[in-house]
Formats: structure tokens, sequence, C-alpha cells
């Protein structure tokens, strides 16, 4: 199994610009989610999917869209990027809801918004 | 707010020096607690995760957690660091809400082991 893929590894962009940061996972996981890191704040929740079909927000969603029409990819849309959305954002997946359920990581998007 | 804290930022160590980061949470039920490292340029690896029984959790690289319940406690210790173990760690909490497990980070704990 790969795990959680995403791409592109880097990206930078202008202000306004538009784009879409890929995460899919291979181990059929119905839950999937974003974060994003930033220095001396960890990692915030930014929209999670508990199923196709399904999204919700997290902890800080403006900016950002999702949508999850199969059960492998999530995308993460910015529709007008802005330099405070200058982050690594990673993707992140679980098998299940529970407590139990171990969420697994991919290696991050880097993203730059000039 | 609830939240999770970690009260040390940077922690510069010695190779063989012991290891203690503390991380406090604030949340009231139950909880799962975990501990993730990020090495260098590399992903979110985790280290080790506590649900439920001994409170004391053995991870993977000779780390181990203590949860000590009355104090929202989880940290994490390892008797002798390595240069290796130069990372980012971050605690983080995990709360079932609306039917799903949200994880809370800390704001991480950046360890520089010099050899």
């Amino acid at each position: 199994n790969a795990g959680v893929t995403q791409t592109p590894k880097f990206q930078v962009l202008k202000t306004g610009q538009s784009m879409t940061l890929q995460c899919a996972q291979d181990m059929n996981h119905e839950y999937m989610s974003w974060y994003r890191q930033d220095p001396g704040m960890g990692l915030r929740l930014i929209h999670y999917s508990v199923g196709a079909g399904i999204t919700d927000q997290g902890e800080v969603p403006n900016g950002y869209n999702v949508s999850r029409s199969t059960t492998e990819d999530f995308p993460l849309r910015l529709l007008s990027a802005a330099p405070s959305q200058t982050s690594v954002y990673f993707c992140a997946s679980s098998y299940g809801q529970g407590l139990h359920d171990e969420q697994f990581f991919g290696p991050g998007t880097r993203l730059t918004v000039l | 707010a609830q939240s999770v804290s970690q009260h040390n930022h940077h922690v510069i160590l010695s190779e063989a020096a012991s290891l203690e980061l503390g991380c406090n949470y604030s949340y009231g039920g139950t909880v799962n607690l975990f501990w993730y490292v990020q090495y260098p340029g590399q992903h979110l690896q985790l280290l080790l995760k506590y649900f439920s029984g001994d409170p004391l959790v053995k991870g993977i690289k000779g780390f181990e957690a203590e949860f000590i319940k009355s104090k929202f406690s989880f940290n994490l210790r390892k008797p002798s660091v390595q240069w290796s173990d130069t990372a980012e760690y971050f605690c983080a909490v995990a709360r079932l809400n609306t039917g799903f497990q949200k994880l809370v980070f800390g704001t991480g704990t950046r360890l520089l082991v010099s050899p």
C-alpha cells in the first residue's frame, strides 16, 4: 500500500490564484481530513469527510473547499489564494471514526502564496 | 476554550540525556491521547497512543508516555536520547464530536539532540 499520498509537494501561488491540493489513500479508509501546520500553532483541522459525498468544516475552513466523490480521493481547493494561506498542508485518513482509530498522515504539501 | 498545551517549545539535549516533554489537555470525558513525531522534511508518524488500560504506554524507538488522569497530562519520556531523535514532537487529543474523531494538536516541541 502507498498509504496516504499528496501532490504536489511544493507549490508557489500568486494572490488570487486558485489551485487544488490532491490527496489519495489506498487503504479503503472512510474518514479523511485536511490539516494545516503553521509555526507555533501545531496542526489545525480545515475540513473532514466521513465518507464519499459527506464533508464538514473543521476549525479553520474559511477560504477552502472540499468534495469527496470517491472513497480514495479528498481534494482541497483554494479558490482565491491569500498570503495567510501560506502553510504546510497535511491530509490524513482513518478506517473508522471511533476513538480507537489511528489517523495516518500524508507527506504534506508546502504552499507559499505571494 | 478546550486545548492541548505543550509547555516546552524548544528543547536542546546532549546525546544520552534523558527526555521529558510535557503535554496537558483541558477536555473532560473520554479522550484518546497520542504523540506524533515529525522528522525534518518528513510527515507525521505515530510514536505512541493511549486508549485505555495501563496508563504507562510504550511506543516505538524507546519512547514511553504516562497518562495521569487527575493531572490531565500525557508526558513523553525517553531515558537516553540519540542524535536521530532530533525532530518536532506533537501531542494530540482525540474526542468524539458529532460522530467524527477530531484530533486536536498541541503547538509542538522542537527537540535538538547534539552529538
